[in-house]
């Protein structure tokens, strides 16, 4: 089974608007984190903002905030007044806290096309 | 350099040739790991460092990919007699340890890999 899902390969929203970009995860494990990353078309991976599993409120970083749903399992990204500079793959991310120095899983993208 | 770096930033190769791939994570970040992210997908863990030990190889796909790390900084992902399905971006990133709840991933700018 998929750790990660992802469910829209790509979304389109216009300049100024909120976009939410879903993510669902599956664990058994109590202690984890989760995470989202921007790729733009350089092809760098920038980390954005993170949630962990035993955090109560949100996590928010400027424009980005997580839309974090612990019993339905489910990670948004929300980003408020979009730009055109978000135009870019997103990346949600988990790893697994029980499991000492194991790597991100990731899903398989989003792409988000903002345009004016 | 304030970031991972990552040589050669492209690789192109004949099949059967063997690659290696360098990494140098940022200094004082003693987790390091390989990724690989082939085109439109997220990337996939290949193989994990705590200093120089390799604690975890488990995503490394056989036995032509081996790495290391013999000095707990600067790592090298060698394939052997490649083939045409190993082309790919290979990503390095690193982090902070001993573990704590959150362990930003920074990563490297990758290395695209062709073989012919």
């Amino acid at each position: 089974a998929q750790k990660i899902t992802q469910t829209q390969p790509g979304m389109f929203v216009q300049e100024k608007e909120a976009v939410t970009l879903d993510c669902t995860y599956d664990t058994s494990d109590q202690s984890y984190g989760l995470f989202w990353y921007k790729q733009p078309s350089s092809g760098e991976m920038i980390f954005l903002i993170y949630q962990g599993s035993y955090d109560e409120q949100n996590a928010t970083e400027g424009r980005y905030s997580l839309n974090f749903q612990k019993a339905r399992k489910s990670a948004n990204l929300v980003i408020s007044a979009s730009q055109l500079g978000d135009s870019a793959m997103y990346f949600c991310a988990m790893r697994e806290y029980n499991q000492a120095g194991t790597a991100l899983i990731f899903g398989k993208g989003t792409t988000l096309s903002v345009s004016s | 350099g304030a970031g991972v770096s990552q040589s050669p930033r492209y690789k192109v190769t004949k099949r059967g040739q063997d690659v290696a791939l360098r990494c140098d994570p940022i200094s004082g970040h003693v987790s390091l790991y390989w990724y690989r992210q082939a085109l439109g997908q997220g990337p996939e863990f290949l193989t994990y460092f705590n200093y120089e030990a390799q604690q975890d190889k488990s995503g490394l796909p056989n036995d032509r990919f081996s790495a290391e790390r013999p000095e707990g900084s600067i790592s090298t992902l060698t394939i052997q007699r490649t083939e045409q399905r190993d082309s790919a971006m290979y990503r390095c990133a690193s982090s902070l340890d001993p573990p704590s709840s959150y362990n930003e991933q920074f990563f490297g700018p990758g290395t695209r890999l062709t073989v012919l």
